[in-house]
């Protein structure tokens, strides 16, 4: 199947400060991009979908201020968490598709504390 | 009502024992399905898809009936392996192709 990276794996920060999270699709061009969060004995929750050169598209309830997304190439996108807080504290988790009906590949996600 | 629902376990199995997970989702516009395998701190990994008419691969069968909204899997001869958390999944494709997560059955397979 197709590669997905994320970077960081894993980050701690201070209450307050900005992290940026990356996802790249390695050996294919993702039109389309989405962002979810985890947290613990919990599903995943879609924060928003990404598609290249447009803005994104924010799920209900989550504040496009706070979660930053930018999909300025086919490869990559980032999702940048700014003023965090500790309960912003998760799994944060990328996935990419080609296409509308190809399969979505899954990041090996960002686990973000904040402290 | 959540829109994906599922059983959240703890199933305890021995190696070797038959078990069945159980999904049902609320959208009837939902349009294509999924069970993915979740391991602990991990992404999820696709796992199969799910069609009308039911697959099977390997030790894994899935079946959907789309009239009462079931989406199912069965996994045979259990290995210790298999333990993760099996997530149900529905992709809405007119609604962007969002996939759609169930909370997720988590399997422990003793030896």
């Amino acid at each position: 199947g197709a590669v997905v990276s994320q970077h960081p794996s894993w980050v701690i920060c201070k209450s307050g400060t900005s992290v940026k999270i990356e996802c790249r699709s390695l050996d294919f061009q993702a039109t389309t991009m989405f962002w979810y969060r985890q947290f613990p004995k919990q599903s995943l929750m879609l924060m928003a979908t990404s598609n290249e050169g447009s803005k994104a598209t924010y799920e209900q309830g989550v504040e496009k201020d706070k979660f930053l997304i930018n999909h300025a190439s086919l490869t990559l996108s980032t999702l940048t968490v700014t003023s965090a807080h500790p309960e912003d504290s998760s799994f944060y988790i990328c996935s990419a598709r080609k296409g509308l009906t190809d399969t979505q590949y899954f990041g090996p996600g960002t686990r973000l504390t904040v402290l | 009502r959540k829109e994906v629902e599922q059983d959240p376990g703890p199933f305890n199995v021995p190696e070797g024992a038959t078990v069945a997970f159980n999904c049902t989702y609320s959208n009837s516009a939902s349009q294509s399905f999924f069970w993915y395998r979740q391991d602990c701190r991990k992404e999820p990994k696709l796992l199969m898809s799910v069609y009308s008419s039911g697959n099977e691969d390997g030790r894994f069968t899935a079946q959907l009936n789309r009239a009462s909204q079931y989406i199912s899997l069965l996994i045979r001869d259990s290995k210790l392996s298999d333990s993760a958390t099996y997530l149900c999944v529905v992709n809405w494709l007119n609604q962007g192709g969002k996939l759609i997560f169930g909370q997720g059955t988590e399997l422990s397979v003793k030896p």
